[in-house]
């Protein structure tokens, strides 16, 4: 069974940094790609980052493109997301996905890890 | 960067059938995809491909996709399908490749 679990979430300052991971099982975790994704309170989904099964190709939504990395460990099966220069707007539940083979969507979700940046 | 267009809210009587259209610039070239969220729960992916299901998803749900809208069709809608919808494609932003999700519709069961 497919399991993803985050973790690293919690209140930060303005400017601060996290860094969020996710642990999976279940699945040979270096055959998929990974992304992150987030949802401010009471809105929608909002895809973050991408990152491909042998970590050599990384996408960036344009509002975190030199704040966030994303990386993975593939001999730990950890997923990482390193969060610098936070802003109040970065505030969100992110989830963790597993991309679905052969198609560009995500059939598995972690349960999520909630960021709050504010002072 | 490529925009998704869902209605806010779309309301059903049990028994009938759900339509909760996705509209994007020639989004019938594109893969589409539809995720259910129940409040407090992490998303469900219900349709990809436009059409597919995964394994586990009733035969109720079912999507399509031309010209400048996707459909994600409920049928026979029961109360446990009442959740916020959100339908999904890989784009274009500036020169790289990015995830686009819609806005979101919230599906009420009368």
């Amino acid at each position: 069974e497919v399991h993803l679990l985050e973790s690293g979430g919690g209140l930060v300052q303005p400017g601060g940094s996290l860094r969020l991971s996710c642990v999976a099982s279940g699945f040979n975790f270096n055959s998929y790609a990974m992304s992150w994704v987030r949802q401010a309170p009471g809105q929608g989904l909002e895809w973050v980052s991408a990152v491909s099964g042998g970590a050599g190709t990384t996408y960036y939504i344009d509002s975190v493109k030199g704040r966030f990395t994303i990386s993975r460990d593939n001999s730990k099966n950890t997923l990482y997301l390193q969060m610098n220069g936070l802003r109040a707007e970065d505030t969100a539940i992110y989830y963790c996905a597993k991309d679905r083979s052969g198609a560009s969507c995500y059939d598995y979700w972690g349960q999520g890890t909630l960021v709050t940046v504010s002072s | 960067s490529y925009v998704l267009t869902q209605p806010p809210s779309v309301s059903v009587a049990p028994g009938q059938t759900a339509r909760i259209t996705c509209g994007g610039n020639n989004i019938g070239s594109k893969s589409v995809h539809w995720y259910q969220q129940k409040p407090g729960q992490a998303p469900v992916l219900v349709v990809y491909d436009d059409s597919d299901r995964p394994s586990g998803i009733p035969e109720r749900f079912s999507g399509s996709n031309s010209g400048n809208t996707a459909t994600l069709t409920i049928s026979r809608v029961e109360a446990g399908d009442e959740a916020d919808y959100y339908c999904q494609v890989w784009g274009s932003s500036s020169d790289h490749l990015t995830a686009v999700f819609g806005g979101g519709t919230q599906l009420t069961i009368l």
